[in-house]
């Protein structure tokens, strides 16, 4: 049975910070891993998916690593503003047929 | 294009009653699951649709139920509401294929009383 966890929970980081949000998963079988921003009481938005076969994916400011052998996946933001904060959230796709999702990651950052 | 559309945005139920929530995939995709996310916790898998079937189910009870319609829209229906129903139910679509890339809708908040 997949399981996704997220760590840290929450966190607060001043503005300009370079900061590491963790996903881990305990199936490497997976088909791709997707990376998600949830404003408070919205939808999901898309931000980064990473195939089985990839090492990494690039969005602006956001870089999301994946390894599968030792089930983890990274999502990297450079130079946080205030507009980052917001919960972010890993999801593991296991062939198609259902998404695991993580508890998430709430990050605020300080103006 | 639009993308995936929810309807309502927002409801308001009592306990016992029965509500249907709407989904509209985005163009082109026929894939469309169902998502419940609590306050607080990432969003939990309810069941998904292809071919107007249910193909997967997570753990939920019988309550939860659903249809698709030929032109891949669908509804999820629960009945005998509980007040542990309450959250946000998520909509995504995709076209089928283990490796396509999901859109999710902006959802319907429910809330019980």
């Amino acid at each position: 049975k997949q399981e996704v966890t997220q760590i840290p929970a929450a966190l607060s980081v001043p503005e300009g910070e370079n900061l590491v949000l963790n996903c881990s998963f305990t199936d490497s079988a997976i088909y791709n891993l997707q990376w998600f921003r949830q404003d408070p009481g919205k939808g999901l938005t898309s931000l980064l998916l990473i195939q089985s076969s990839q090492r990494e994916q690039t969005s602006g400011r956001l870089n999301a690593s994946l390894d599968k052998s030792s089930g983890r996946s990274t999502l990297y933001i450079a130079a946080s503003q205030p507009g980052d904060s917001a919960t972010y959230l890993c999801a593991a796709n296991t062939g198609g047929f259902k998404t695991i999702f993580g508890a998430g990651t709430r990050l605020f950052v300080k103006a | 294009d639009a993308g995936v559309t929810q309807s309502p945005t927002h409801l308001i139920k009592t306990r016992g009653q029965q509500v249907t929530l709407r989904c509209s995939p985005k163009s082109g995709h026929d894939t469309v699951s169902w998502y419940q996310q609590a306050l607080g916790q990432g969003p939990q898998f309810i069941f998904q649709y292809y071919e107007e079937e249910e193909r997967q189910r997570g753990n939920f009870p019988d309550r939860f139920s659903g249809h698709q319609f030929p032109n891949y829209s669908s509804e999820l229906n629960v009945n005998a509401l509980l007040l542990g129903d309450s959250a946000l139910y998520l909509c995504a679509s995709r076209l089928q294929g283990a490796k396509n890339i999901q859109y999710f809708g902006a959802g319907t908040r429910l809330s019980v009383l």
